[in-house]
């Protein structure tokens, strides 16, 4: 079964502080992994793939197979990148399984 | 052109009513998607549609949730004699493709209270 674990359910960080969401999964394949954001009052929308290997707003996500991991950072947090972040697993093109999300508070 | 657009956005449901959801995709969007979000916890997979085809309903708790997209457009998730437990935000998303890895775009949500 596939499976998607955010170990932090709040985070908080000083504006200009490196961030990093942590997001580990399970599964026996090779997944597509995906991080989407949700903004105040706003749809959820997508960040970043793992597959383009792109840089968004500033976040980064590696693809750690042996630890079955794909966090998101970034170097430098913005206030506006205060949001609820989930992380997100696709084995095809059917459904994906989300984690239970992150609120990344970034305070001034 | 516009978004995923969901209607009602919100709706007060006394228990045992039944329910309708409406999902608008966008023009030309093969795949379709709905979700439910419990309070805190993340989109949990109901079932997906490619063109009319529903190709995977594992994700509906039970038989009185259906859901149909007869036209390969427009779907409505509808939910039979609600229970509270039923009460969460029903998310609709669409895909261009149904390739794997292909952006889903999600609408707003319809917020279901069951009372």
């Amino acid at each position: 079964a596939q499976r998607v674990t955010q170990p932090e359910k709040l985070l908080s960080v000083f504006k200009g502080a490196p961030v990093e969401l942590k997001c580990n999964y399970s599964y026996s394949g090779s997944p597509e992994l995906f991080w989407y954001v949700q903004y105040s009052r706003q749809r959820l929308q997508l960040l970043l793939r793992h597959i383009s290997r792109e840089s968004i707003k500033g976040f980064t996500a590696d693809l750690n197979k042996g630890e079955t991991s794909f966090h998101l950072k970034k170097p430098f947090a913005q206030e506006e990148d205060s949001a609820m972040y989930y992380c997100a697993l696709s084995p095809d093109a059917g459904k994906s399984t989300f984690g239970d999300g992150t609120t990344l508070t970034v305070k001034p | 052109g516009a978004g995923v657009s969901q209607s009602p956005r919100y709706k007060v449901a006394k228990r045992g009513q039944d329910v309708a959801l409406r999902c608008d995709p966008i023009s030309g969007h093969v795949s379709l998607f709905w979700y439910q979000q419990a309070l805190g916890q993340g989109p949990e997979f109901l079932t997906y549609f490619q063109n009319e085809a529903q190709l995977d309903k594992s994700g509906l708790p039970s038989d009185r949730f259906f859901a149909e997209r007869p036209e390969g457009s427009v779907s409505t998730l509808k939910i039979q004699r609600t229970q509270q437990e039923d009460s969460a935000v029903y998310l609709c998303a669409s895909s261009s493709t149904g390739f794997s890895g292909n952006t889903i775009y999600f609408g707003e949500g319809s917020w279901l209270t069951v009372v």
